[in-house]
């Protein structure tokens, strides 16, 4: 079936460096790709998306990227900050039956130590 | 500010026994989502609804159904519930009209099945 893959699993970083969080995707037909941030304790929240019509977004410190040849996107967290420390996922949004629904990735606990 | 409430923060509950969760949202969206989270399997969707009394399969479907009676609320119903039930789970929603508009998540509810 339709899946993303999301690497890697967990990431350490120090304040300061950058992190990259990469994931692949199956369907061809993809056309949106968010990403979500989700605290310990708290909700999934949007953080940044892209469309398929687009090579690259960026939102100060954060940025997406998309290989639509490859099937894969990236998000790139620079200058990070202990606040940063969360699990993120990727997401591709499929069509299916007429419907669009999200496909996520299993996820990235990223750790930043001050 | 959309907000998504879910009706128990944890739950605890015997095997065999019916379970209900119940998830609101206020700002009028057409399309709401459940779906349940599990370490390194990220956000898998259980059910999903594009209009009141309409519902579709997600995923992983089996063991659950859903009520939708009202546009703003979508309830998620364990039938007989197990132990490989105990779970985070995720209610969401999200304004009609393509795969672009924001996805908002409730808070979860931890279930745990004895």
């Amino acid at each position: 079936g339709e899946n993303v893959e999301q690497h890697p699993s967990t990431l350490s970083v120090q304040e300061g460096d950058s992190a990259v969080i990469k994931c692949t995707y199956s369907d061809s037909a993809s056309n949106y790709f968010p990403w979500y941030k989700q605290e310990l304790g708290k909700r999934p929240q949007l953080i940044i998306d892209i469309r398929s019509n687009v090579g690259e977004k960026k939102d100060q410190r954060i940025a997406v990227t998309l290989n639509k040849t490859a099937k894969h996107f990236s998000l790139h967290i620079t200058e990070t900050q202990p606040e940063d420390s969360a699990v993120y996922f990727c997401a591709a949004s499929r069509e299916s039956g007429g419907y669009n629904k999200l496909i996520f990735g299993a996820g990235t606990r990223l750790a930043v130590h001050p | 500010d959309v907000k998504v409430t879910q009706s128990s923060r944890y739950l605890v509950k015997r095997t065999g026994e019916k379970v209900f969760l119940e998830c609101v949202q206020d700002m009028d969206h057409e399309n709401m989502f459940w779906y349940r989270q599990d370490p390194g399997l990220g956000l898998r969707l259980i059910y999903f609804s594009y209009d009141v009394k309409m519902k579709e399969k997600g995923d992983i479907p089996e063991g659950y159904s859903v009520s939708r009676e009202k546009k703003e609320r979508f309830s998620l119903i364990l039938e007989s519930a197990s132990t490989n039930q105990t779970s985070m789970y995720l209610c969401a929603s999200r304004e009609a009209g393509g795969p672009y508009n924001e996805q908002f998540f409730g808070p979860g509810t931890r279930l745990t099945v004895l």
